[in-house]
């Protein structure tokens, strides 16, 4: 399995830009989770999706930040307009329960820069 | 919701000794707590989990925790070794949470050759 699949690796953007961010959950893992990670923050939690719908979404910072799960390979989080403090890794991460284990596979992240 | 405290944010060590990280929930129906190792410039990678009906696990040179009744549990690193230099984080999941994890703030890990 090649894991969690996330695009692109780096992004550098202007402010005012639409930005995209991309993840290819595990095959067969049921849930899907979008985080930020700054120093300021540590690991914030964005958005969560079971079974393709968003079940929680009150990490989601402000109207600028929408995320979709079309289906269960595929997700993306947009960010319009991008602004210089959106900058961050973010990370996408899937599980699925196993015998009462429910631990994350991380993505590589996506470094994003807002100039 | 659940809410979880992890200390210290830093930790320096010398190679040999060990390490041990805590953190606190607030949520006593959280059944499930893993722990994460993120090196620099990497994603976060489960190295230990642990569920609310062990008191202790071990792996190697990790060990983890749970003291159900206080709401805190432990990651023991033993023999450190400069490898083991990373930001670690804790987790907790309540039982209602779906697979939804709570993760504390990170302990930056610093081992000393």
């Amino acid at each position: 399995d090649a894991g969690v699949i996330q695009s692109p690796r780096h992004e550098v953007t202007e402010m005012g830009q639409e930005v995209t961010l991309r993840c290819k959950p595990i095959s067969g893992h049921n849930s899907l989770f979008w985080y930020r990670q700054t120093m300021m923050r540590g690991l914030e939690l964005l958005i969560y999706f079971n079974n393709n719908v968003p079940i929680d979404d009150s990490g989601m910072p402000e109207d600028r930040f929408s995320a979709k799960m079309p289906n269960a390979s595929f997700s993306t989080l947009k960010i319009q307009p991008s602004e210089p403090r959106d900058s961050a890794v973010y990370f996408c991460a899937s599980s699925l329960r196993t015998g009462g284990s429910y631990g994350y596979t991380f993505g590589s992240g996506t470094r994003l820069t807002v100039v | 919701g659940e809410n979880v405290e992890q200390h210290p944010s830093t930790l320096s060590v010398q190679e040999g000794d060990s390490a041990v990280i805590k953190c606190t929930y607030s949520d006593s129906a959280s059944n499930y707590f893993p722990w994460y190792k993120q090196e620099l410039g990497k994603r976060p990678q489960l190295i230990i989990d642990i569920r609310s009906n062990v008191g202790e696990k071990k792996d190697q040179r990790i060990a983890v925790t749970l003291n159900k009744t206080a709401k805190h549990f432990s990651l023991h690193i033993t023999e450190t070794q400069p490898e083991d230099s990373a930001v670690y984080f804790c987790a907790a999941k309540p039982i209602n949470a779906g697979n939804m994890l709570t993760f504390g703030g990170g302990t930056r890990l610093m081992v000393k050759p």
